[in-house]
């Protein structure tokens, strides 16, 4: 079955990188996600990543994935106060619905 | 254009009662999947639905259930509520069902469902 794992906390100074990771198991997963959600919010899709690729950048963001370890990771460059926030990871499971599985999230916190 | 919008944004229930929860998907999009999030966990998947037709359905009990109407706004009900069904609920509307339909879905701000 999917299950998704990732860290629970990570704390980081303004300025720095930040990097999230995250394990899952289902290996015919077609696309992962990265989404972001903010305190009372709903979900905002960060970016995602199709599993024949190996990394994928976008502004800030660089997601890198290892396939044969299931590994996944989000790399926050010069991380800002408005990035504080939870940081799911999600894996598409294929099939006919299409559903996301999602990790319990990383609360991501920026200091001054 | 207006994003994904659920109704009502927050409520409250007894025990034993039952609830409707409502989401209007973006304009044109054809798809709905509803969520549940418990607080300090990830949202888990409930139900897909695309064209009116039950897509799939997640871990949950007989007492959730979910309809969409010809206009591809959705419900989802559930019946006698349990304190443990007190959660934030995401719909998520999506222009197609397909394998890149997650990468074209929006969700909306959800619905906080207390059951007291």
């Amino acid at each position: 079955g999917e299950d998704v794992e990732q860290s629970l906390f990570l704390s980081v100074r303004e300025g720095d990188s930040s990097v999230i990771n995250c394990t899952y198991t289902d290996s015919s997963s077609t696309y992962l996600y990265w989404y972001k959600q903010e305190p009372g919010a709903g979900l905002q899709l960060l970016t995602y990543i199709f599993s024949n690729m190996d990394m994928k950048q976008d502004q800030r963001l660089t997601v890198l994935l290892n396939k044969k370890d299931k590994h996944l990771s989000l790399r926050i460059a010069d991380t800002q106060t408005g990035d504080s926030a939870i940081y799911f990871c999600a894996e598409e499971s294929g099939g006919s619905n299409y559903k996301l599985t999602f990790g319990k999230g990383t609360l991501l916190t920026v200091n001054p | 254009d207006a994003g994904v919008t659920q109704s009502p944004t927050h409520l409250i229930k007894t025990r034993g009662q039952q609830v409707t929860l409502r989401c209007s998907p973006i304009s044109g999009h054809k798809s709905v999947s509803w969520y549940q999030q418990v607080l300090g966990q990830g949202p888990q998947f409930i139900f897909q639905y695309y064209e009116k037709e039950e897509r799939g359905r997640g871990n949950f009990p007989d007492r959730f259930s979910a309809r969409q109407f010809p206009n591809y706004s959705s419900e989802l009900n559930v019946n006698a509520l349990l304190l443990g069904d007190s959660a934030l609920y995401l719909c998520a509307s999506s222009p197609q069902e397909s394998p890149i339909q997650n990468t074209e879905a929006f969700f909306g701000q959800g619905t906080r469902l207390t059951v007291v």
